[in-house]
């Protein structure tokens, strides 16, 4: 059964960084060229907010406007897991935070357990 | 960049009520629209995908329609466990734009 499980929570002061991790299972990165690992995020009482994505195979990324400049995607396929790191962090980046295995016909088909964010001083 | 405006954000109903939940997308998106179920501690489900193709196991209360700019997810008669939060999401040049979510609660 594949699975995505991510890294622990964090606490983040204003300004820092966090770099979360996502290790997927029971699939290997490298062998399915068509899937992508994107990134969404859900703050609290909020809806869910796609962040972007990186292609495993490739490393090519696309990222939200939003987001711009300010996050990172990146993979390390020897250990299947991909990364997300999000910079400059303010209290509106607290937020739970989810890696999603998008496969053919734009199915997100597997998730991460989320990775709760808090930005505080 | 396209918005996905969903409605209504929360809505409370009744077993065996039908529910029916809208997404109006801020330009024409063809059928590039599927609907997903969350619940709290559970993954998320796929409901329809391509706006009205039913995803293999959902059952079949579950319908989908719409094409360009309005879309609907309707529940002919709600069942206990329809009870979560659904939201649209738009897949387009290879991002994604989910809409804002709907509550379903029991009345």
């Amino acid at each position: 059964q594949v699975q995505l499980v991510q890294s622990g929570a964090e606490v983040k002061n204003p300004g820092a960084s966090v770099k979360v991790s996502c290790k997927a299972s029971a699939y290997t990165f490298t062998d399915f060229p068509h899937y992508y690992i994107h990134w969404v995020r859900q703050a609290p009482g909020q809806g869910l907010e796609w962040m972007g994505w990186i292609r495993p195979t490739t490393g090519d990324t696309k990222y939200a406007q939003k987001f711009q400049g300010r996050v990172t995607m990146t993979r390390d396929t020897s250990i299947n897991t991909a990364y997300m790191e999000l910079r400059g962090l303010t209290s509106d980046d607290t937020a739970l935070y989810k890696c999603v295995r998008v496969s053919t016909g734009w199915y997100l088909d597997y998730w991460g357990q989320g990775t709760l964010v808090t930005v505080s001083s | 960049d396209i918005q996905m405006t969903q409605s209504p954000s929360s809505l409370s109903a009744s077993i065996g009520d039908r529910v029916t939940i809208t997404c109006r997308a801020s330009q024409g998106i063809s059928n590039d629209l599927g609907w997903y179920q969350l619940k709290p501690g559970q993954a998320p489900k796929r409901l329809i995908y391509d706006a009205s193709s039913l995803q293999g196991g959902v059952p079949s209360r579950f319908s989908g329609s719409g094409s360009g700019t309005e879309f609907t997810l309707t529940i002919s008669s709600l069942q206990p466990e329809d009870f979560a939060t659904y939201y649209c999401l738009h897949y387009h040049y290879y991002a994604l734009t989910f809409g804002g979510g709907t509550r379903v609660e029991i009345k």
